[in-house]
């Protein structure tokens, strides 16, 4: 298995912009998670979704961030309109038990 | 409110000796605790776990203790090698997938 496959790994885009961060789970796993990872806050859990339904979003930090998952093998977090505070790593990871399996990341900078 | 917690950000030990990681968390729904081991430009890799129904997991090198009434949890490391070096992670989850983050442990093994 290829394991939890994210796109783009590097984004750089202008303050304003839309970005939107992609994300194709393990086959067969039904959890899948978005996180968030900078300097000050560490590790943060943005949302997370069971058999592609959303579960809790109340990690999400605004209105301007949003996440689907239209199917079992694909989901998508977007900011929109982004800005220089959400630079950081991104990481989607998904599960089918307890322990989540993690992508390489996005590292998004917004200028 | 952070309920997991590595009070030590960083670690040095000598190739060969144990490294010893500590976690300590506030919430007592915790049931599953998890460490990861990252790297720089990657994600985070599962490496040992341990239910809340148990005190001791061992898998090859790494250790895991679990003292409920403490609510603290170490990883053991015997004995650390170079490629040990990485940050690790503690991570707790409660009746369900979604995992709670400590803020990391940098360590680093001396040839």
């Amino acid at each position: 298995d290829a394991g939890v496959i994210q796109s783009p790994r590097h984004e750089v885009t202008e303050m304003g912009q839309e970005v939107t961060l992609r994300c194709k789970p393990i086959s067969g796993h039904d959890y899948l998670f978005w996180y968030r990872q900078t300097m000050m806050r560490g590790l943060e859990l943005l949302i997370y979704f069971n058999n592609n339904v959303p579960i809790d979003d109340s990690g999400m930090p605004e209105d301007r961030f949003s996440a689907k998952m239209p199917n079992a093998s694909f989901s998508t977090l977007k900011i929109q309109p982004s800005e220089p505070r959400d630079s950081a790593v991104y990481f989607c990871a998904s599960s089918l038990r307890e322990a989540a399996f993690f992508g390489q990341g996005t590292r998004l900078t917004v200028v | 409110d952070q309920q997991v917690k590595q009070n030590s950000p960083s670690l040095s030990v000598q190739e060969g000796r144990i490294s010893i990681l500590n976690c300590d968390y506030t919430n007592s729904m915790f049931d599953y605790f998890l460490w990861y081991k990252k790297y720089p430009a990657e994600g985070p890799t599962f490496l040992i776990s341990i239910s809340s129904i148990k005190d001791k997991n061992e898998d090859g090198r790494f250790t895991v203790f679990l003292n409920k009434s403490a609510k603290h949890l170490s990883l053991h490391i015997v004995p650390s090698q170079p490629g040990d070096s990485a940050v690790y992670f503690c991570a707790a989850s409660s009746a369900g997938n979604k995992l709670t983050f400590g803020g990391g442990t940098r360590v680093l093994v001396k040839p």
